[in-house]
């Protein structure tokens, strides 16, 4: 699996766009984007994921590069809820493991 | 709809005890993971299973065993305690290949 690189920390105002880089220059072509998130040391919450293209759904959008060799995850209008550590990861679809990287400590200031 | 349930929510074990840690999910998915995660750090995979009768080891196996006997329930066994597997272990399961994973909400385990 293609290791990421993600900021070890960020702050957002509350009611802006959080954006959320993370590299992965090792991708392989077969290898998905996921998002996940952690509040508080509660079990993982599933944000979105993605091949190629830009997906959106209700939570979040993430965007991939052309070279697929980064990508942003965009929270729309952040809320102080938002406050967790987000996990970019990148796993081929028949491998069974996520690899988890220390993630991104977003902090969402009033 | 419960998802991935966990027990215990807490524990304290001393050193050599032994204990399962129970993980039912009531979504009929085949995949079902077992991960720790130490304070500050990203999770590990444990073991892992793809179907009833069906387990395989992941990245941090040792001090633990598994079975899988019914598609709902994954359980954790830690024979001999040892401070080392103080942790946050986390069970997940997930639909079909490509799908997300659906996490527990953790059981936060001391060995004294």
């Amino acid at each position: 699996d293609a290791k990421t690189t993600q900021p070890p920390s960020m702050d957002c105002a509350e009611g802006r766009a959080a954006n959320l880089p993370c590299n992965h220059s090792t991708i392989s072509g077969n290898e998905y984007v996921y998002w996940y998130r952690q509040i508080h040391s509660q079990g993982p919450q599933y944000i979105i994921h993605g091949l190629k293209n830009n997906e959106t759904n209700e939570m979040a959008s993430l965007i991939i590069t052309e070279d697929r060799k980064s990508s942003t995850l965009i929270l729309p209008h952040a809320t102080l809820r938002d406050t967790a550590v987000y996990y970019c990861i990148v796993r081929r679809d028949s491998n069974y493991q996520l690899i988890w990287g220390a993630g991104t400590k977003l902090i969402i200031k009033p | 709809n419960a998802g991935v349930t966990q027990t215990p929510k807490f524990r304290i074990l001393k050193i050599g005890q032994s204990m399962t840690l129970q993980c039912t999910q009531d979504m009929n998915h085949n995949y079902m993971y077992w991960y720790r995660q130490d304070p500050g750090m990203g999770l590990k995979l444990i073991y892992y299973s793809v179907g009833a009768g069906i387990t395989d080891k992941g990245e941090v196996p040792n001090g633990y065993n598994v079975s899988r006997s019914t598609t709902e329930d994954f359980p954790l066994r830690l024979e001999l305690a040892a401070p080392s597997q103080t942790s946050v272990y986390f069970c997940a399961s997930r639909e079909v290949s490509n799908q997300p994973q659906h996490f527990g909400d953790g059981t936060r385990l001391s060995i004294l």
